[in-house]
């Protein structure tokens, strides 16, 4: 039969390489924008955020991109760990939305040893 | 310094029946957040509190409901369950409104039979 639930983008990378994953929002007004990790049976992790005024932005190990003329995200996780392994979430807030901050599908990460 | 604390971690409740589960923010976070989570809907917004009052509310019918205390805990009910109410509740919390820099707890699982 049909299964019902959230299809998710999947990336599976090999140990010690790099990872791209990309989300495209939705509100040309959203102002702030935050990467979550989720592992299984937790709640998301904050990973890194971003506001309209920057385009780049570096963490450990992680940078994240802001393209808003083609409204797209994306985070870059350098040397990849089999830790890294999780969904990960894009969320916007868009200015008029207050405090609300909308999700992305998600993307599962898988690493592989 | 400690995280977003939620309980209970996991509850059965049968439906018609009501629930509250709760939220205790970082320490000095006055915003408190509460999203729903599901595979087929992803994670949706549910309410934001900040200062004991409600500054945001997502698409949820009435039965949902909230409030947050002097102290920046906060509850979240949820009346006349519904076997559509079975998902993981995730509370985030924020020094400020406007959802700069939420962080989440680990959740409520709830299970509606």
């Amino acid at each position: 039969g049909e299964s019902v639930g959230l299809h998710l983008p999947t990336l599976s990378v090999q140990e010690g390489d790099n990872s791209i994953i990309n989300c495209a929002y939705s509100n040309s007004a959203s102002d702030y924008f935050i990467w979550y990790k989720q592992e299984s049976g937790k709640g998301p992790q904050f990973i890194i955020d971003i506001r309209s005024n920057m385009d780049k932005r570096q963490g450990q190990r992680v940078t994240v991109l802001l393209n808003k003329t083609v409204k797209h995200l994306s985070l870059q996780i350098a040397a990849t760990q089999p830790g890294d392994s999780a969904v990960y979430f894009c969320a916007e807030n868009g200015e008029t939305s207050g405090s609300r901050l909308t999700f992305g599908e998600g993307t599962q990460l898988t690493v592989n040893p | 310094k400690a995280g977003v604390t939620q309980t209970p971690r996991y509850l059965i409740k049968t439906r018609g029946q009501q629930v509250t589960l709760s939220c205790s923010p970082i320490s000095g976070h006055r915003s408190v957040s509460w999203y729903q989570q599901t595979p087929g809907q992803g994670l949706q917004f549910l309410f934001e509190y900040f200062s004991e009052t409600q500054r945001n509310k997502g698409n949820f019918p009435g039965r949902f409901s909230g409030r947050q205390f002097s102290n920046s805990r906060s509850e979240m009910n949820v009346s006349t369950l519904e076997l559509g109410d079975s998902a993981l509740y995730l509370c985030a919390s924020s020094y400020t409104e406007g959802g700069y820099e939420q962080y989440f707890g680990p959740g409520t699982r709830l299970t509606v039979t």
